[in-house]
């Protein structure tokens, strides 16, 4: 069975400046796909980034990106130049297959707080 | 286009009644699922769909959950006999074979 694991159940920082979250996972499959899910406050969960095992360079999206690093099984999330509204909870998550045909495994969350 | 759909958003159930959940995913999605979130928590999975074909249930917490999406579209997760442990939020999530999976807004179940 995979496990993920969020080891900061909250973090604040000062509007603008970089925070990072961490995630671990173990797993024993070779092939997999890990995910940063964003749930604000009372809405629904949304995809920020995506990261596919098999690929070496790190993803980014805009202020998002990754560093991913497979043989410490560790995926953690870099938000640059952060927002007021990237206040929400951050969910890691994990499958062992595309992600649309395996259910994902969740960690806890951090709740990630963006002050003015 | 429309996302996913989840109804009720709050239902509050006396314990020992029976609920049923609805979710409409998007068109033309072929894969279903369905997770628990405990207040806190992060979701867990229950339940998974590939038309309507229920392709696992390991998730499912005990014999009284049952779920079904008999035309391959909309999927009803029903609970019977609700406990107070039942209390969580219950996620919906559709996709287009092996690509992201995209949540419903969730329907909040409270068990008095």
């Amino acid at each position: 069975a995979q496990t993920v694991t969020q080891s900061q159940p909250e973090m604040s920082v000062q509007e603008a400046e970089t925070v990072t979250l961490s995630c671990t996972y173990d797993t024993s499959e070779s092939n997999y796909y890990l995910f940063w899910y964003k749930q604000p406050p009372s809405r629904q969960m949304i995809l920020v980034i995506r990261q596919e095992a098999y690929k070496q360079q790190n993803a980014t999206e805009n202020r998002f990106s990754v560093n991913f690093q497979k043989a410490a099984k560790s995926f953690s999330l870099k938000i640059s130049d952060s927002q007021l509204g990237d206040t929400a909870m951050y969910f890691c998550a994990f499958t062992a297959s595309g992600g649309g045909a395996d259910g994902l495994t969740f960690g806890k969350g951090t709740h990630l707080i963006i002050q003015p | 286009g429309a996302g996913v759909s989840q109804s009720p958003r709050y239902k509050v159930a006396k314990r020992g009644q029976d609920v049923a959940l609805r979710c409409d995913p998007i068109s033309g999605h072929v894969s279903l699922f369905w997770y628990q979130q405990a207040l806190g928590q992060g979701p867990e999975f229950l339940t998974y769909f590939q038309n309507e074909a229920q392709l696992d249930k390991s998730g499912l917490p005990s014999d009284r959950f049952f779920a079904e999406r008999p035309e391959g579209s909309v999927s009803t997760l029903k609970i019977q006999r609700t406990q107070q442990e039942d209390s969580a939020v219950y996620l919906c999530a559709s996709s287009l074979g092996r690509r992201e999976q995209y949540f419903g807004p969730g329907t909040r179940l409270t068990v008095t």
